[in-house]
């Protein structure tokens, strides 16, 4: 397809595991962003990727939580030791340039991770 | 430190009637400013921007919005609501770092 994808859609998780979530960023986009969307509110930031390099990690809200895109192309986002409070919608954008703030975003659906 | 607000959780317009989502924003700088909308079990998809020039911006599926720099604001306008128009709407902005700040949103209902 020509969007964004993200994998899996929905994933139910049990306190304590690790998950791993997918990107699939549109071909030949050199930005990757990962924000993360709590229920009733907007997207936050946790991290950019210019090509393979992880230029900004700042929003990351613990160090269990852990992102690579190791060719440039694919992101996996992974979340270690999950706790009830990292459930929420995981977004992925991808854009043609590189990040600076102004330019447009294409979003994927999301995966909608629940830990019970 | 920069930060959006969209005062209205909803907005309910009825169809054919125009429509105004509000968004402020307060940020150091110039700003980069976005809408964007969210429909159900989608993504967000891009409505228009503005970076500089000309205050009134034109975007997609007929939107516009205006930039007052005075009134920190950039409300997102049409002037006329179609029920397919409903949705969840989302501002947001950019200061010429990587991320963006987005704000909570406002669920626009257009009433047939």
């Amino acid at each position: 397809g020509a969007g964004v994808s993200q994998s899996p859609r929905y994933k139910v998780a049990k306190r304590g595991q690790d998950v791993a979530l997918r990107c699939d960023p549109i071909s030949g986009h050199v930005s990757l962003f990962w924000y993360q969307q709590a229920l009733g509110q907007g997207p936050e930031f946790l991290t950019y990727f210019q090509n393979e390099a992880q230029l900004d990690k700042s929003g990351l809200p613990s160090d269990r939580f852990f992102a690579e895109r190791p060719e440039g192309s694919v992101s996996t986002l992974k979340i270690q030791r999950t706790q009830q409070e990292d459930s929420a919608v995981y977004l992925c954008a991808s854009s043609l340039v590189r990040g600076r703030g102004n330019e447009k975003l294409f979003f994927g659906s999301g995966t909608q991770l629940s830990v019970l | 430190a920069q930060s959006v607000a969209q005062p209205e959780d909803q907005v309910n317009v009825a169809e054919g009637n125009p429509l105004t989502v509000k968004c402020t924003y307060s940020v150091s700088g110039n700003p980069y400013l976005f809408w964007y909308v969210q429909y159900p079990n989608r993504g967000l998809q891009f409505l228009l921007k503005y970076i500089t020039g000309d205050n009134l911006v034109k975007g997609s599926y007929g939107f516009e919005a205006e930039f007052n720099k005075s009134q920190t604001s950039f409300h997102l306008k049409k002037p006329s609501a179609l029920v397919s128009d409903s949705a969840l709407y989302f501002c947001a902005v950019g200061t010429g770092a990587n991320n963006l700040f987005f704000g909570t949103g406002t669920r626009l209902t257009v009433i047939p």
